[in-house]
């Protein structure tokens, strides 16, 4: 069985500062790895995702991150934060064979102004 | 245009009471899903459905049954509702049943139970 954990629940960091938003997965199998964005009363919507190749990923919004096998990471950055990307961010994960993908509980990025 | 759309959006009735929720997507997809999200923002799947087949049912009490009368639609109807109920119900999407296929999440239901 897959799990993921986000190491931080909440993350405030000022407007225009870079963002790291740390994900980590546990699984005995190769995945798929995923970060999606929840803004204020709205559902979840995906950032971007890693499927396979290349380990850094980019997404929407100037968002990117990087597969780490070794350290079975995929922490998700952003150079310069803007007010708008307060939200709730989700990473996940899904075995390369199953059919559903699991939540880790959530980072609120919280931005400063 | 939106693609996944619930209602209601919000959802406010007393404990023991039975109530449904509604989804439709627009996009073609073969796949919905239900999931809820507590007060702590802790996302879980209950149920997914593939070509109006149940494909996924997590360990969810039998008071909840989804229906699925076609592809486009997946209906949540719960029974003799409790106070732990309380939670955003969200409808998904996808275009196949597989963990590396994009969901598209509707906007969710705010349910409240007195």
């Amino acid at each position: 069985a897959q799990s993921v954990t986000q190491l931080d629940s909440q993350v405030p960091v000022f407007e225009e500062a870079p963002v790291e938003l740390r994900c980590n997965y546990s699984s005995s199998v190769s995945v798929y790895l995923f970060w999606y964005v929840q803004y204020p009363n709205q559902g979840l919507q995906l950032l971007l995702k890693y499927l396979s190749g290349s380990t850094l990923v980019k997404g929407i919004n100037g968002f990117e991150a990087e597969f780490n096998k070794s350290q079975t990471s995929f922490h998700l950055r952003k150079p310069s934060v803007h007010i708008s990307d307060t939200a709730e961010y989700f990473c996940a994960v899904s075995g390369r064979r199953d059919d559903k993908i699991i939540f880790g509980k959530g980072t609120r990025l919280h931005i400063l102004p | 245009d939106t693609a996944v759309s619930q209602t209601p959006k919000y959802l406010v009735t007393q404990m023991g009471n039975d109530k449904s929720i509604k989804c439709e997507q627009n996009l073609g997809h073969d796949t919905m899903y239900w999931y809820k999200q507590d007060s702590k923002k802790f996302l879980k799947i209950m149920f997914s459905y593939n070509n109006k087949e149940l494909i996924i049912n997590e360990t969810v009490p039998n008071r909840f049954s989804p229906k699925s009368p076609d592809k486009a639609h997946l209906n949540l109807h719960i029974n003799s509702l409790e106070l732990g109920d309380s939670a955003v119900y969200f409808c998904a999407s996808s275009q196949v049943p597989t963990g590396s296929d994009t969901q598209y999440f509707g906007p969710g239901t705010r349910l409240t139970v007195l």
